[in-house]
Order: structure tokens, then C-alpha cells, then sequence
């Protein structure tokens, strides 16, 4: 059983440019929250989608934006990348009614912004 | 709001030596509390939680964590580490709020524990 797939694994952009980052989350799961994580620092809430809809969101502007679909994966977009974007992404998965176990993490995406 | 302090930014052990990282934790509602472990260029593995019941909790690869409700920590041990156990780790904690919440966690800045020879 796959866990949560994020891809790229990788990405360099320029500053200025959009940015999608994909996430698969876990089967049987249906919320998948997203994170960034700065270098040296704690990983961030962004959002959180349940039901194809944002439930929850973080301090983040609203160059941050995403989107869930029917089979709940999801994406997140950055509009106008800032230097300040790179950070590693990770997306997590959960299923609601089990949110109190804890989520499943993806290795995540790691953004450089040049 | 929810807030978490990690008090060690930085921890080296002697293999084979006990470790304790310690957390403590700000909220004005009841919490659920986990501790994750990030080894290099991966994800977060959750190593375990505490929902509710008996104040220790016992998780993978021989660690444990201790609620102190009075003390709001939530630190987490091991009584005897490896060389494989270097690797960050991070408290986290979401609000035990039921329907109402949709349990986003926050982190703590991470402690990043060096296991030596």
C-alpha cells in the first residue's frame, strides 16, 4: 500500500513564477493538509482540504492557494515566488474521522526559488 | 492558539546513553499530542501520540513520552539510544476540539539529536 506521493521531488524556479506541487494522499484517506518547512525550522500549516474544500488556514498570503480533487489528491499553488518560497513542502493525509491518530507524511517537495 | 516549544535545538548523545527531548506546549483547549521523527531529505514518521488515558505513552523503535498535564510538557525518552536514532524530531500538537476541528498540527522548531560512537 503506497503511502503519501508527492511529486517533483524537486523543482527550481525564478522568482516572479507559479509554481503546482502535487500530492497523492494515502488509500482510504480523504484530508490532506499541506506544510511548508523552512530550512532549520518546524514544518508550517498552509491549509487543509476535506470535501474538495479549504476547512482550515494557516498564516500564509493568498499567493498560496489549492485544490482538492474527487479522488482527494490535491495541489498547491504559489503565485509570485518570493526567495523566501524555498522550503521543502510536505503534504499529509488523514482520513477525518481519524485525525486524532495522526497524519501520514509525504517526503515532500523541495523548492528553490533563484 | 496553539503554541509548542522544543527547549534543546540540539542534543548529542554517546550510543547506548539515555536521551530525553523535551517539549512543552501552550493551549487554551484540551490537545492531542505527537512526536514525529524526520530523517534527512525524508517526510515525518510519527514516532507516537498521546490522545488520552494513561499519561505514558510507548511508540516505535523503543521511545516513550510522558504527559504532564500540570506541567504541559510532553517530553519524549528513550532509555538506551543507536547510531540509527540520529535524526530530528519534532513535537507536535492539534486541538482536541471534535467535530469542530479539522486537527491541523503545530510543530515545534525541532531537536535534532546526534547519536556518537
Amino acid at each position: 500500500d503506497a503511502g503519501v506521493t508527492q511529486s517533483p521531488t524537486h523543482l527550481i524556479k525564478t522568482r516572479g513564477q507559479q509554481v503546482t506541487l502535487r500530492c497523492s494522499p494515502k488509500s482510504g484517506h480523504d484530508t490532506v493538509s499541506w506544510y511548508q518547512q523552512a530550512l532549520g525550522q518546524g514544518p508550517q500549516f498552509i491549509f487543509q482540504y476535506y470535501e474538495e474544500e479549504e476547512r482550515q488556514r494557516g498564516n500564509f498570503p493568498d499567493r498560496f492557494s489549492g485544490h482538492q480533487f474527487p479522488n482527494y489528491s490535491s495541489e498547491l499553488n504559489v503565485n509570485a515566488l518570493l526567495l523566501g518560497d524555498s522550503a521543502l513542502y510536505l503534504c499529509a493525509s488523514s482520513r477525518l474521522r481519524d485525525r486524532a491518530y495522526g497524519y501520514t507524511f509525504g517526503s515532500g517537495t523541495r523548492l528553490t526559488v533563484v | 492558539a496553539q503554541s509548542v516549544t522544543q527547549l534543546d535545538s540540539q542534543v548529542p548523545v554517546f550510543e547506548e546513553a539515555p536521551v530525553e527531548l523535551r517539549c512543552n506546549y501552550s493551549s487554551s483547549v484540551s490537545v492531542y499530542l505527537f512526536w514525529y521523527v524526520q530523517y534527512p531529505n525524508q517526510g515525518l514518521q510519527l514516532l507516537l501520540k498521546y490522545l488520552s488515558g494513561s499519561t505514558l505513552v510507548k511508540g516505535i523503535n523503543g521511545f516513550e513520552a510522558e504527559f504532564n498535564k500540570s506541567q504541559t510538557s510532553f517530553h519524549l525518552r528513550k532509555p538506551s539510544v543507536h547510531i540509527s536514532d540520529t535524526a530530528e524530531y519534532f513535537c507536535a500538537v492539534s486541538e482536541n476540539a471534535g467535530g469542530t476541528s479539522y486537527g491541523k498540527l503545530t510543530f515545534g522548531q525541532g531537536t535534532i539529536l546526534t547519536v556518537h560512537p
